[in-house]
């Protein structure tokens, strides 16, 4: 069963565009919010993260939005560089055992020159 | 500050065979996490390791064992190896057992054959 979804595989967007990823969850004991970024033969880089009593959280180009009502959160790049062409997986965790990443498949973004 | 490191990058076992693989945590962690992402998949959470003892496991079987050391590090053991335990093993350290500021290493690629 999966807790948390990233229903599209992969976007293309044009550099300068603004990227959206979209992630929806359906436990509703997650109570934080985290985006990573991901380079072939890399392990996951730490991009944003949110926690559920806020409703956007905004570090340089990349803002995430999360909308508990609907159990969804977007990330946000604006303006998208090719150097952001990587993988983006959204992750959860509940607060009383906040050992435990929840992720999704993840979603493969390439920004165009 | 070195980050996280695993070892090795990539090996290839025979069905039934037993594993080890390696991380070291990064300098100031004392808490080290492994996930399991299959291919196409998400990072799925296998235990975590803090202060040497297990505190907390994820949906595998027994025969995914870990350790932690002393100085931090730790060893994740898999035995008697299935073609489904092909994957990507990944080892996050953080300082305290929140995984809100999880840091991972760039992964071991098993591959069974």
């Amino acid at each position: 069963d999966q807790q948390v979804k990233q229903n599209s595989p992969s976007l293309s967007v044009q550099e300068g565009r603004i990227s959206i990823l979209n992630c929806d969850y359906t436990n509703s004991m997650f109570d934080y919010f985290l985006w990573y970024k991901k380079y072939p033969a890399e392990g996951p880089t730490f991009l944003i993260s949110i926690s559920s009593i806020k409703d956007k959280n905004e570090d340089g180009r990349f803002t995430v939005f999360l909308n508990k009502s609907a159990k969804h959160l977007s990330l946000h790049i604006v303006p998208s560089q090719p150097g952001d062409s990587a993988v983006y997986f959204c992750a959860a965790i509940i607060g009383g055992s906040n050992y435990k990443l929840t992720f999704g498949k993840g979603t493969l973004l390439t920004v165009n020159p | 500050e070195t980050g996280v490191t695993q070892s090795p990058t990539h090996l290839i076992k025979t069905r039934g065979q037993q594993v080890t693989l390696r991380c070291s945590s990064q300098s100031g962690h004392n808490t080290v996490s492994w996930y399991q992402q299959a291919l196409g998949q998400g990072p799925q959470f296998i235990f975590q390791y803090y202060r040497e003892e297990e505190n907390g496991r994820g949906n595998f079987p027994p025969r995914f064992s870990g350790l932690q050391f002393p100085n931090y590090s730790s060893e994740l053991n898999v035995n008697a190896l299935e073609l489904d335990d092909s994957a990507l093993y990944l080892c996050a350290s953080t300082e305290g057992h929140s995984n809100t500021e999880a840091f991972f290493g760039q992964g071991t690629r098993l591959t069974v054959v």
